[in-house]
């Protein structure tokens, strides 16, 4: 079957570093899609991994290790308005379908 | 360019009606993806269009729910005989189809079923 586990809720400090983590056990894989979500808007491109490794880009970085079906997302210097819901996605071999775990809500306070 | 859009951005009805759900795709792209998001919950894939390709169906939760794709570009979902399970938001979104299949999301129709 078709499975993507993350934390339901994170909470962090303005300024500090937060770890969200994913695994995932899907029949396929095309790549793993990190996406940012505030409350009440559509879901909004952060990150795509393809090769094990870390991908860095700016304050946000992303790491996947596919034998492990592992990744996680890594914000620093963490700001209020990171304050969203955080959603790991899988891209499916050989078509576009994507499964999305169900988001990881991150509550940055001062 | 302009982005995904979808049209109504809110859309209330009763119970037993008939639904249709419109999403403009951005210009050029060739994949187009239909997801359901209820209150709180992470995204329930529903069907997504490539090409000339027939679609992918997999994720249609019961045959009430259908869409179609004209001309390769605009995508209309139809949801018949409305049930108050359906309320969610549904979002469409597009991408180029080319190998970076990161997807530009559209802001949603709510949909309130009463």
């Amino acid at each position: 079957g078709q499975n993507i586990d993350q934390p339901t809720e994170m909470t962090a400090t303005e300024g500090a570093i937060v770890q969200i983590n994913c695994t995932y056990q899907t029949s396929g894989f095309n790549g793993l899609f990190w996406y940012q979500q505030h409350a009440g808007e559509a879901p909004t491109f952060l990150s795509y991994n393809v090769l094990d490794g870390l991908e860095e880009k700016g304050r946000f970085s992303s790491f996947l290790s596919r034998s492990k079906g592992y990744s996680y997302l890594l914000l620093k210097e963490l700001q209020m308005k990171d304050s969203a819901s955080y959603l790991c996605a899988v891209g499916d071999t050989g078509g576009f379908k994507t499964i999305f775990g169900a988001g990881t809500r991150l509550f940055v306070k001062a | 360019g302009a982005g995904v859009s979808q049209s109504p951005s809110n859309k209330v009805t009763e119970k037993g009606k008939d639904v249709e759900l419109r999403c403009d795709p951005i210009s050029g792209h060739t994949a187009l993806y239909w997801y359901r998001q209820s209150l709180g919950q992470g995204l329930e894939f529903l069907i997504y269009f490539q090409g000339n390709s027939a679609p992918d169906k997999s994720g249609l939760p019961s045959d009430r729910f259908s869409a179609e794709r004209t001309g390769g570009s605009v995508s209309t979902l139809t949801i018949q005989r409305t049930q108050q399970e359906d309320s969610a938001v549904y979002l469409c979104a597009s991408s180029s189809g080319q190998g970076d299949e990161t997807q530009y999301f559209g802001p949603g129709t709510r949909l309130l079923v009463l």
